[in-house]
């Protein structure tokens, strides 16, 4: 199976900070790479798929990018409602498909 | 909207079964693929079981194999999770999600672009 390994598991950063969150895969995975955003008690929302393209609906100031096995998350400019935990996914070729360990972000 | 809700999660003992269901709204249920994915209490999220659209296409998790059932009924627009053999590691907040895939550049990828709002459920004597 493909391993992600997510880091940090968490940080602090102050509203208006730019924030950046990678995930390696194990293995390649091409673009096969999505973000999500989990608020306390509340389901995961999609932010970013397919490595780079922002999910409908999505702030701007939300970005992903990839870099062979490695892949950024980026928030500029970080916003209160930012605080939530944030995973990414992986979906290359036929499942299972894995999650990474999680980053909560919170806001210093 | 497009939404989904699931249900039937309770508190079962070990080695007992359980079926969950998720309703789905809003959206042509029979051309959607679907999963279930659970998070432990305080933990992260695993995806368990996957259905295609006609349901010729089924995949579970190693952890669940064997063990879990999922199905569809397009005629209902409703997913379904038959748990049997339950596990104190079975313990979570399981989640029904739509899985889309995206086209971009190259090969399409397959994202959870709708999720429901989960339904616990507690394994233990």
């Amino acid at each position: 199976d493909i391993q992600l390994t997510q880091s940090p598991s968490s940080l602090s950063a102050s509203v208006g900070d730019k924030v950046t969150i990678t995930c390696r895969a194990s293995q390649l995975i091409a673009n096969s790479l999505n973000w999500y955003q989990q608020k306390p008690g509340k389901a995961p929302n999609l932010l970013i798929h397919s490595a780079s393209s922002l999910h409908s609906g999505v702030p701007s100031r939300f970005s992903g990018s990839r870099y062979g096995t490695d892949f950024n998350l980026t928030i500029n400019s970080l916003q209160p409602e930012d605080c939530a935990t944030y995973f990414c996914q992986q979906s290359c070729t036929t499942p299972p498909w894995t999650f990474g360990h999680g980053t909560k972000v919170e806001i210093k | 909207q497009e939404q989904l809700v699931e249900s039937g999660g309770d508190l079962v003992t070990p080695g007992g079964s359980l079926r969950l269901s998720c309703a789905a709204s809003g959206f042509t249920f029979s051309d959607s693929y679907m999963s279930w994915i659970r998070q432990a209490p305080g933990k992260g999220l695993e995806w368990i079981a996957y259905i295609s659209n006609s349901s010729d296409v089924i995949y579970y998790a190693d952890s669940v194999r064997g063990r879990f059932t999922i199905s569809r009924d397009n005629a209902k627009n409703s997913l379904y999770l038959q748990m049997n053999s339950l596990r104190g590691d079975d313990t979570a907040v399981y989640y029904c999600a739509r899985d889309t895939e995206f086209y971009t550049s190259g090969p399409p990828t397959d994202a959870f672009d709708i999720w429901g709002q989960g339904t616990v459920v507690t394994v233990s004597s």
